[in-house]
């Protein structure tokens, strides 16, 4: 069981560039979400998606897009690579497991710098 | 989601129990307190939840108080891989969304 999986690792771009980082989950969950973590902060929420075909905004969206066309995938854009986007971004799933609380599942991150 | 309030840094000595305090005064009935844990910039890990009830599992202990304003997570024995950055998080069901809204934390430092 893989659980989440980020890819790539490590990602260097030039400024204006795009590119899409992947996320894959295997454990059928319905929620998943992309937060961003820059140095010495705590993770903040870029997108997220309650399940194929919805998505919507969390906390800093400006700058990033994301689709959900399947239950596993959840991409997300850049389309136009800016110095401020250097970041690590984690990929997270979890199932709505109701009222007694739902564990995320975070991915290992993905390493991002905009030069 | 209530906000939630944590010391920035606390060190403990090994084998000694580690205790990290979190306020989350304004949290509401339906809100469950959920611990989660980042060692050097791996992916966030899930310890504990509660919302209510004290509760333990073989990573820690959480103990929330009676008003629900606070809760304390407790390692009773730690060790120098529990050297981490540990998140309390306020997060209601609202059955649409699933976002949790992390802090800064407090960076734990397990001492030799």
């Amino acid at each position: 069981n893989a659980g989440v999986t980020q890819t790539p690792k490590f990602q260097v771009l030039k400024t204006g560039q795009s590119m899409t980082l992947q996320c894959a989950q295997d454990m059928n969950h319905e929620y998943m979400s992309w937060y961003r973590q820059d140095p010495g902060m705590g993770l903040r929420l870029i997108h997220y998606s309650v399940g194929a075909g919805i998505t919507d905004q969390g906390e800093v969206p400006n700058g990033y897009n994301v689709s959900r066309s399947t239950t596993e995938d959840f991409p997300l854009r850049l389309l136009s690579a800016a110095p401020s986007q250097t970041s690590v971004y984690f990929c997270a799933s979890s199932q709505p497991t109701g009222p007694s609380g739902n564990t995320i599942y975070f991915g290992e991150g993905s390493w991002l710098t905009v030069v | 989601d209530a906000k939630t309030t944590q010391p920035p840094s606390m060190d403990c000595a090994e084998g000694r129990a580690a205790n990290l305090p979190c306020n989350h005064s304004t949290i509401s009935g339906n809100e469950y307190v959920y611990w989660y844990r980042q060692i050097h910039s791996q992916g966030p890990q899930y310890i504990i939840h509660g919302l209510k009830n004290n509760e333990t599992n073989e990573m820690a202990s959480l103990i929330i108080t009676e008003d629900r304003k606070s809760s304390t997570l407790i390692l009773p024995h730690a060790t120098l891989r529990d050297t981490a950055v540990y998140y309390c998080i306020v997060r209601g069901y609202r059955g649409t969304g699933n976002q949790f809204y992390f802090g800064t934390g407090t960076s734990l430092t397990v001492i030799p």
